[in-house]
């Protein structure tokens, strides 16, 4: 069985800090890895996803998270947050052997807070 | 292109009475379906999926139950809600092979009361 680890539930930053959001994943099997995010009171919208090849994968909104195996890790970052990117991220993991019909397994979140 | 649709937005519904949750979706067929649960502090838990009308598979034994009436039809229902059911419900879809990305709706708060 899958399972997603975040490892921070809140994140305050300042107005174009760094950041990265730690997410951790354990699986029997080869994986593939997403990460969404929600803003308040909507549904989850896809901000980017690792399959394969390259390990650092790009997405929307300036976002970048790193695949790396030997550490079960699957971290997000972007250089310089805005406001707007006040929301909460979910790491997300899914089997890559078809086994469980594409079902996404969630972490707990962690809300971001980007303070001027 | 594909759209997702849950109604109603919000509810607040008495403990003990009936519910219902409908979800469409348009622009694919045989679309996999799911309905999710939010909870605060608690991530999001997957309630029910389905590969294809009237399959449903169950993730969590609990008071709800999901129906699949049309290809891209997706129903929550409970009989007699109890407290512990309030929190944020999401449908979603995926073409159903892994790797392919799920799409969320905009969630519905039902708040038992």
């Amino acid at each position: 069985a899958q399972s997603v680890t975040q490892l921070d539930s809140q994140v305050p930053v300042f107005e174009e800090a760094p950041v990265e959001l730690r997410c951790n994943y354990s699986s029997s099997v080869s994986v593939y890895l997403f990460w969404y995010v929600q803003y308040p009171n909507q549904g989850l919208q896809l901000l980017l996803k690792y399959l394969s090849g390259s390990t650092l994968v790009k997405g929307i909104n300036g976002f970048e998270a790193e695949f790396n195996k030997s550490q079960t890790s699957f971290h997000l970052r972007k250089p310089s947050v805005h406001i707007s990117d006040t929301a909460e991220y979910f790491c997300a993991v899914s089997d890559s052997d078809g086994g469980s019909q594409g079902n996404l397994i969630f972490g707990k979140g962690t809300k971001l807070s980007v303070k001027p | 292109s594909q759209t997702i649709h849950q109604w109603p937005a919000t509810l607040v519904q008495p403990v003990g009475s009936p519910l219902s949750l409908e979800c469409t979706v348009e622009g694919t067929s045989n679309p996999n379906l799911y309905w999710y649960r939010q909870a605060a502090g608690r991530g999001l838990q997957l309630l029910f999926y389905s590969v294809g009308i009237g399959q449903i598979s169950s993730e969590v034994p609990q008071n709800l139950s999901a129906s699949r009436p049309q290809d891209r039809q997706f129903i929550l229902s409970s009989k007699k809600l109890l407290l512990s059911d309030s929190g944020f419900y999401l449908c979603a879809w995926s073409l159903g092979s892994s790797g392919n990305t799920i799409y969320f709706g905009e969630g519905s708060w039902l708040t038992v009361v």
